[in-house]
């Protein structure tokens, strides 16, 4: 089951805060982020697992409601280089070998 | 270190043709994955291993085909080309252990005529 991710799109001007959304309808055993560039290959940002923590990279960081099944990634004080389509991968606890990506949001992030 | 290497980069096939989509990964990954996107589309899910000798499907396996003779190579089987499956196609791997992050190929640039 594919995960879900909102919104679909994003712009912002440079500095600014934005929060995207990803959640499942089957029990998570982790989360994955990632953020893909035009023309390019998707590239890791982070993973969260169950048991609800969060984490931190620079100035992006996410949590993982596990009650929920819910994950969320924060992008604080937004750069040029932000600008991308971002991914969440989902495993679920029923089967946690498949790594399952959601539809992604694009964020442009404008001087 | 290499990571993952696709190949080919770039193929344009007739309608019906086959071929093989060719993934190596040099980082003794146990989990290699074949993904789909299309133009403005996140990443589907076709065919998955877990180890070397393993395969299982994924959400869009209609029309492919994998195996997995060695940890290191991963290829992907058109058996017939179709429009429909004109696509980038990118191969990942990851070790075993749900906190490990998954690496990508650059992605092979398929367009069937």
């Amino acid at each position: 089951q594919q995960p879900v991710q909102s919104p679909q799109a994003v712009i912002l001007r440079e500095g600014e805060d934005a929060v995207i959304n990803c959640s499942s309808s089957k029990a998570l055993y982790s989360v994955h982020w990632y953020r893909q560039k035009h023309g390019e290959a998707p590239v890791f940002l982070m993973i969260l697992l169950k048991g609800g923590e969060q984490k931190g990279h620079e100035k992006i960081s996410a949590s993982f409601n596990e009650k929920k099944q819910q994950s969320s990634l924060y992008l604080t004080a937004s750069q040029l280089s932000y600008s991308g389509t971002y991914f969440c991968g989902t495993e679920s606890l029923d089967s946690s070998y498949k790594l399952i990506f959601g539809s992604g949001t694009r964020l442009l992030v404008r001087p | 270190n290499a990571g993952v290497t696709q190949t080919p980069k770039f193929q344009v096939l007739k309608t019906g043709q086959s071929m093989t989509l060719q993934c190596a990964q040099d980082m003794n990954h146990e989990y290699m994955s074949w993904y789909r996107q299309d133009p403005g589309m996140g990443l589907r899910l076709i065919h998955y291993s877990v180890g070397a000798g393993i395969t299982d499907q994924g959400e869009v396996p209609n029309g492919y085909n994998v195996s997995r003779s060695t940890t290191e190579d991963f290829p992907l089987r058109l058996l017939s080309a179709a429009p429909s499956q004109t696509s980038v196609y990118f191969c990942a791997s990851r070790t075993g252990g749900s906190n490990q992050p998954q690496h990508f190929g650059d992605g092979t640039r398929l367009s069937i005529l």
